[in-house]
């Protein structure tokens, strides 16, 4: 597509709901990323993929968030059990393999759990 | 901690006013990339300097790296009513994000 797509666009969760978050990257872009971000704040990275492979998650905050690209295209974050602390703006961004024009950036999924 | 960090954290001038933004960061780059984000919106990429490359303009924007003190800045010239959102840099081998830069023109 001509840019990245995430899916939904808002989403309301009661705590202790599974969500899963989707992510479809600029066609032909091998690397993935996953950030969140609250209010005020600047994104925070979770992790990235090179094609399928996910080469860092070291910013996931704890094992109730998992990511997986298995075809190396569409992505999907999920998150387990959610708590308040995970109400934040989760963006997905896409780039060539050496980010030499950038990242693109999608709308993004603002996540509310109530 | 954060790769990359913005100065100031807040900035408000007139319409009119050139704004200026600086980025410091910690290890070698291949590249450091400016965005701006409008409230409630993603990341637009702005501009991506090298790290060959000293300068670089686009439009009304003026980027300079400095490799020797690992900083970089960001010139807007001519500053509009528009221009108000937050502005980020980034390095293209390490993935953070700072704080960023929140500017706001007054008209």
């Amino acid at each position: 597509g001509a840019g990245v797509s995430q899916s939904p666009r808002y989403k309301v969760a009661k705590r202790g709901q599974d969500v899963a978050l989707r992510c479809d990257p600029i066609s032909g872009h091998v690397s993935l990323f996953w950030y969140q971000q609250a209010l005020g704040q600047g994104p925070e990275f979770l992790t990235y993929f090179q094609n399928e492979a996910q080469l860092d998650k070291s910013g996931l905050p704890s094992d109730r968030f998992f990511a997986e690209r298995p075809e190396g295209s569409v992505s999907t974050l999920k998150i387990q059990r959610t708590q308040q602390e995970d109400s934040a703006v989760y963006l997905c961004a896409s780039s060539t393999r050496d980010s030499s024009y950038g990242y693109t950036f999608g709308s993004g999924t603002r996540l509310t759990v109530v | 901690s954060q790769q990359g960090e913005e100065d100031p954290q807040a900035l408000s001038i007139q319409e009119g006013e050139n704004a200026t933004m600086n980025c410091s960061y910690k290890t070698s780059i291949n590249n450091l990339q400016w965005y701006r984000q409008n409230s409630g919106r993603g990341l637009v990429h702005l501009i991506l300097i090298r790290s060959n490359e000293r300068e670089k303009h686009s439009g009304r924007l003026r980027v300079t790296l400095d490799t020797s003190k690992k900083s970089s800045s960001l010139l807007i010239t001519a500053s509009r009513a528009a221009d108000t959102a937050s502005y980020f840099c980034v390095s293209g081998q390490n993935f953070v994000f700072g704080p960023g830069t929140r500017l706001s023109v007054l008209p």
